[in-house]
């Protein structure tokens, strides 16, 4: 069973352009979570997804920030106009939908370098 | 979720026991303890969980105290591959967050 697969592993953008990063949760996983890890600090949560709906982004920026998982294909973070400080690790969580205990399981992440 | 306190890092050597503690004092009767770890910048890894009873698998045990109040990471024999921050959540079923905190940074030597 394949873990949680996130691309691009590394992503350069300079200021001002789009970034766009994927999450394929793990197979029959329907819940997906992403978390951004500044320099030196611990991760923070996001966002939260089931298919085609949002159930929680509180963590997530007001501004330039989005998520989505439709119903066929992977999860998308986007990020418009990126800045400087939007430089981070960018982790992809999964949970299956049978988990009571919603056990999140991560993906590699995506490091973001805005230059 | 309740908080934790963990010490800010911990040194074992290769093939002893590594006790990693972890204080919740205000968790709820609801809220499960989780602990993982991230590998030099790689991606957070599951460890285990439990709600009170102690609990074993592949690759730890956690130990909670009766009172709930506090719990224990052991790694049985630990190698320099567990070199690592390893983090303890408090979180009940309804959260979706994880709380990562600052963890603890365990440093496994020859």
């Amino acid at each position: 069973n394949a873990g949680v697969m996130q691309n691009p592993r590394h992503l350069v953008r300079r200021r001002g352009q789009e970034a766009r990063l994927r999450c394929s949760p793990m197979k029959g996983h329907s819940h997906v979570y992403w978390y951004r890890q500044l320099p030196e600090e611990g991760l923070k949560f996001m966002v939260y997804l089931q298919k085609e709906n949002i159930i929680d982004e509180s963590g997530m920026p007001k501004e330039r920030f989005s998520a989505e998982f439709p119903k066929e294909g992977p999860s998308i973070l986007r990020i418009q106009q990126v800045v400087r400080g939007d430089s981070a690790a960018y982790f992809c969580a999964s949970s299956p939908i049978e988990d009571s205990t919603d056990t999140q399981y991560f993906g590699p992440g995506t490091r973001l370098t805005v230059l | 979720d309740a908080k934790t306190t963990q010490p800010t890092s911990m040194d074992c050597a290769e093939g002893r026991a590594a006790n990693l503690p972890c204080n919740h004092s205000t968790i709820s009767g609801n809220e499960y303890v989780y602990w993982y770890r991230q590998i030099h910048s790689q991606g957070p890894q599951y460890i285990i969980h439990g709600l009170k009873n102690n609990e074993t698998n592949e690759m730890a045990s956690l130990i909670i105290t009766e009172d709930r109040k506090s719990s224990t990471l052991i790694l049985p024999h630990a190698t320099l591959r567990d070199t690592a921050v390893y983090y303890c959540i408090v979180k009940s079923n309804s959260g979706y967050a994880l709380n990562f905190g600052k963890g603890t940074s365990l440093l496994v030597t020859p």
